[in-house]
């Protein structure tokens, strides 16, 4: 049961366009949600994150929008640049009883940004 | 470095002999993580640690499998009798174990088993 969803396996965008990357889950207890960028090799690195009382959070170009209601969040990269070519995970936690911070991941997004 | 430092970096080895791995989290960080991740998808969950005490295994870690993180600082992930779907990029991360605070990842050790 996949209860984090990405469901485009990638993403074409030009250099300086705006990149949306899109995360749907099912548990209605995750309440913590997280953006990591991955590079082939290497340990996914943390780009955002959102808490549940939030509906968005900011960080210079990257801004993550959360629908509870949906149950979807989304990522939000402004401008893009080539740089940012590498696959995105988004993840998920339930800290109910300031539990584990176990993170669940989707399947990830492979972004291509074109100079 | 302060960062995540996963030891080794890539391990062959052939089916049947023991592994283990070694992750040194951020030293402030009381809570450590192991992850697995295999081609086309998403780190999943392992088993974690708050400080030396390990509170939750995942229903993939088999009786091959076992953690230890004894002082606290750094933990071992050994995998015995290892089979050809043990191959897998093995993740450890940490964090700070507060609210709403992001778990760090190292760079993995990528198992192959031939």
């Amino acid at each position: 049961d996949q209860q984090v969803k990405q469901n485009s396996p990638s993403l074409s965008v030009q250099e300086g366009r705006i990149s949306i990357l899109n995360c749907d889950y099912t548990n209605s207890m995750f309440d913590y949600f997280l953006w990591y960028k991955k590079y082939p090799a290497e340990g996914p690195t943390f780009l955002i994150s959102i808490s549940s009382i939030k509906d968005k959070n900011e960080d210079g170009r990257f801004t993550v929008f959360l629908n509870k209601s949906a149950k979807h969040l989304s990522l939000h990269i402004v401008p893009s640049q080539p740089g940012d070519s590498a696959v995105y995970f988004c993840a998920a936690s339930a800290r109910y009883g300031g539990a584990t911070n176990k993170l669940i991941f989707g399947t990830g997004t492979l972004l291509a940004v074109q100079p | 470095d302060t960062g995540v430092s996963q030891n080794p970096r890539h391990k062959i080895t052939k089916r049947g002999q023991n592994v283990t791995f070694r992750c040194d989290p951020i030293s402030e960080h009381n809570r450590l993580y192991w992850y697995r991740q295999t081609l086309g998808q998403g780190p999943e969950f392992l088993t974690y640690f708050q400080n030396e005490a390990q509170l939750e295994k995942s229903r993939l870690l088999s009786d091959r499998f076992s953690a230890e993180r004894p002082k606290g600082s750094f933990s071992t992930l050994e995998i015995q009798r290892t089979e050809q779907g043990d191959s897998a990029m093995y993740l450890c991360a940490s964090s700070l174990g507060a609210t709403d605070t992001e778990a760090f990842f190292g760079q993995g050790t990528r198992l192959t088993v031939v």
